[in-house]
């Protein structure tokens, strides 16, 4: 398997554009996350999907964000207007979700898409 | 909400030194998961606890879970320049499978 993979993998941009940042989780993983990381902030999770539905979107910073996932194997994560303080890293995740036992399924992260918003 | 902190967020050590970093939770956790993110990469798993006072090893890493199910701690022995990078810890949010990252333990090694 490749694993999870993000797009662009670096994406320079200027304040008011539009960003999409793409993303294919790992076949059969019913679970995928869209962390942001900062040095500020660290890793903070913006969303996250359980069978390409949303279940907490909690800590997507606010309406100019938003998310999809048409179909198991793709999900976007969009930005419009962009704004210089949504520079980061935006890393997607996959996962099987709860195993049981306890047990939650371990994160596979992609290599991250970096923004930079001029 | 709940919040994950880890301690200390810096650590630098000499090549062959021994250290210990720790994980602390506001609640008590289904279990905890620790990843690494090496400088310019992407974080990745290490291993997960479930059981109270569970002791995990992997090579020179030793993982534990405390008693209580709020704390973990990683201890490195021998530290190797590969281990250079940034330590998380993680735990699922009430009982869901969001899971809640510390901020992260960045290690230096001076070989």
């Amino acid at each position: 398997d490749a694993g999870v993979i993000q797009s662009p993998r670096h994406e320079v941009t200027e304040m008011g554009q539009e960003v999409t940042l793409r993303c294919k989780p790992i076949s059969g993983h019913n679970s995928l996350f869209w962390y942001r990381q900062t040095m500020m902030r660290g890793l903070e999770l913006l969303i996250y999907f359980n069978n390409n539905v949303p279940i907490d979107d909690s800590g997507m910073p606010e309406d100019r964000f938003s998310a999809k996932m048409p179909n198991a194997s793709f999900s976007t994560l969009k930005i419009q207007p962009s704004e210089p303080r949504d520079s980061a890293v935006y890393f997607c995740a996959s996962s099987l979700g709860w195993i049981g036992g306890g047990y939650t399924g371990e994160l596979f992260f992609g290599e991250g898409s970096r923004l930079t918003v001029l | 909400g709940q919040q994950v902190m880890q301690i200390p967020q810096y650590q630098h050590v000499q090549e062959g030194e021994d250290f210990t970093t720790y994980c602390n939770s506001s609640t008590t956790l289904s279990n905890i998961q620790w990843y690494k993110q090496r400088p310019g990469g992407h974080p990745v798993f290490l291993i997960q606890l479930v059981k109270s006072g569970e002791v995990k090893k992997q090579k020179r890493l030793t993982f534990q879970f405390g008693e209580a199910k709020k704390n973990s701690s990683l201890h490195i022995t021998a530290t190797q320049t590969t281990d250079v990078g940034t330590y998380f810890c993680a735990g699922p949010q009430g009982g869901s499978e969001k899971l809640v990252f510390g901020k992260g333990m960045k290690l230096t090694v001076n070989p």
